[in-house]
């Protein structure tokens, strides 16, 4: 089955510096690459998501690259602020066996801190 | 607020025995996914119905069975409950089976203790 491996596991970085977060995905028929952000004791909220057909998405100050070649996706958190610390989780889909569903596999998560 | 809700929040039973977990998908939404999320094992995908049929299975115990009813809303049953089936179970639902990206709309969750 599909493997994703996610690092780092804890990311602290100061208010205004930029963060990335890579994930490595083992199983090429996956096509989906979502990323959600969970606060804690709340619900994991989708913040960007990536197709296979698509190297590069941005919205404002996040950015998600995909290198189908290198089965390797990562995010970009730009000027980040201390509203960002929380646990970031990614995700690697593919249809599942009735062609339909759109199974996902989760990284283990990274803990962003932000220091004001 | 994702317009998907979930009952009851919290939940705290022995072992041995059987809990029903609800989930209500937001308006339109077809798909129901269930998630498990432990410290041990993270975040995993557990079942997914759609209009009422199953579709996809993933790393759901014998012992947790789940259905869609014909209101859209879904259930999850965990039996024969063990201390290591104490995690935040999570539903989420999406608006449309198989469109390229599947946007899945997480529930605030439910909190299973098994004491």
């Amino acid at each position: 089955g599909e493997n994703v491996e996610q690092h780092p596991s804890t990311l602290s970085v100061q208010e205004g510096d930029s963060a990335v977060i890579k994930c490595t995905y083992s199983d090429s028929a996956s096509n989906y690459f979502p990323w959600y952000k969970q606060e804690l004791g709340k619900r994991p909220q989708l913040i960007i998501d990536i197709r296979s057909n698509v190297g590069e998405k941005k919205d404002q100050r996040i950015a998600v690259t995909l290198n189908k070649t290198a089965k390797h996706f990562s995010l970009h958190i730009t000027e980040t602020q201390p509203e960002d610390s929380a646990v970031y989780f990614c995700a690697a889909s593919k249809r599942g066996p009735s062609g339909g569903s759109y199974i996902p596999t989760f990284g283990r998560g990274t803990s962003l801190i932000v220091h004001p | 607020d994702s317009g998907v809700t979930q009952t009851p929040k919290h939940l705290i039973t022995a072992t041995g025995q059987r809990v029903t977990l609800r989930c209500s998908p937001r308006s339109g939404d077809l798909s129901v996914y269930w998630y498990q999320q432990s410290l041990d094992q993270g975040l995993q995908f557990l079942i997914h119905y759609y209009n009422g049929e199953e579709r996809a299975k993933g790393n759901i115990l014998e012992r947790f069975s789940a259905q869609q009813f014909p209101d859209l809303h879904s259930e999850l049953n965990l039996s024969s409950l063990e201390l290591g089936d104490s995690a935040l179970y999570f539903c989420a639902s999406s608006v449309i089976q198989g469109r390229g990206t599947d946007t899945q709309y997480f529930g605030p969750g439910t909190r299973l203790t098994v004491l």
